[in-house]
């Protein structure tokens, strides 16, 4: 079946440094969807990247989706503490049958270090 | 909008006994699902509606699990019999219809059976 693997699982940086979370799929996507989970708390939507190459940019989170729609990253400029967190991808399938349900990676925990 | 509503917030209980986790949706989200959260597995989607009506619950682990949807602003999961296997962050999110709408995520319940 369809698989979402997210790497690294754990991050643990400096603040101040970069972070980059990656996710690739078995198949291709017809778009990915971005999460943040504080610790203790529920995942919180991010963004959605639907277009071939597509880049997006939230202050100093980058997305981006590849080419062939089957891998996509997400990228933190100069972490502060408040990155803290899990980074889950999730993406949907290119199939009618399974369109409408989203394959969750396993997240990336980042860790900040002040 | 006050968001996904879920209660209870923690549940502890005892091995056998029937465990009911409800939620509400946004108004207006017509997709609703349910997900349960551990760290070996991540996030399982469990079972999903769309308009009140379930169409995919192959994610629902075995006959001791069901989920209800009496009308749009409401949602039921229950476990009968409970068992300590189950314990896990149940989450609620709920969304527009269709595959171009990020999830809104309840705060979730967290389950304990001893």
């Amino acid at each position: 079946g369809q698989q979402v693997m997210q790497i690294p699982q754990y991050q643990h940086v400096q603040e101040g440094e970069d972070f980059t979370t990656y996710c690739n799929s078995s198949t291709t996507l017809s778009n990915i969807q971005w999460y943040k989970q504080r610790p203790g708390g529920h995942p919180v939507f991010l963004i959605q990247l639907v277009k071939s190459g597509e880049v997006k940019k939230q202050k100093r989170l980058t997305f981006q989706f590849g080419e062939a729609k089957k891998n996509s990253s997400l990228h933190i400029t100069a972490t502060q503490t408040t990155d803290v967190g899990t980074y889950f991808c999730a993406g949907r399938g290119n199939n009618a049958g399974n369109n409408r349900k989203l394959i969750w990676g396993l997240g990336t925990s980042l860790a900040v270090n002040p | 909008d006050a968001g996904v509503i879920q209660s209870p917030r923690h549940e502890v209980t005892e091995m056998g006994q029937e465990v009911t986790l409800r939620c509400k949706p946004i108004s207006g989200h017509n997709s609703l699902f349910w997900y349960r959260q551990t760290m070996m597995r991540g996030l399982e989607l469990l079972i999903y509606f769309n308009n009140n009506v379930p169409i995919d619950d192959s994610g629902m682990p075995e006959d001791r699990f069901s989920a209800k949807m009496p009308n749009a602003s409401f949602s039921t999961l229950k476990i009968q019999p409970s068992e300590p296997r189950d314990s896990a962050v149940y989450f609620c999110a709920s969304s527009p219809m269709g595959t171009l709408h990020g999830y809104t995520f309840g705060s979730g319940t967290r389950l304990t059976v001893v």
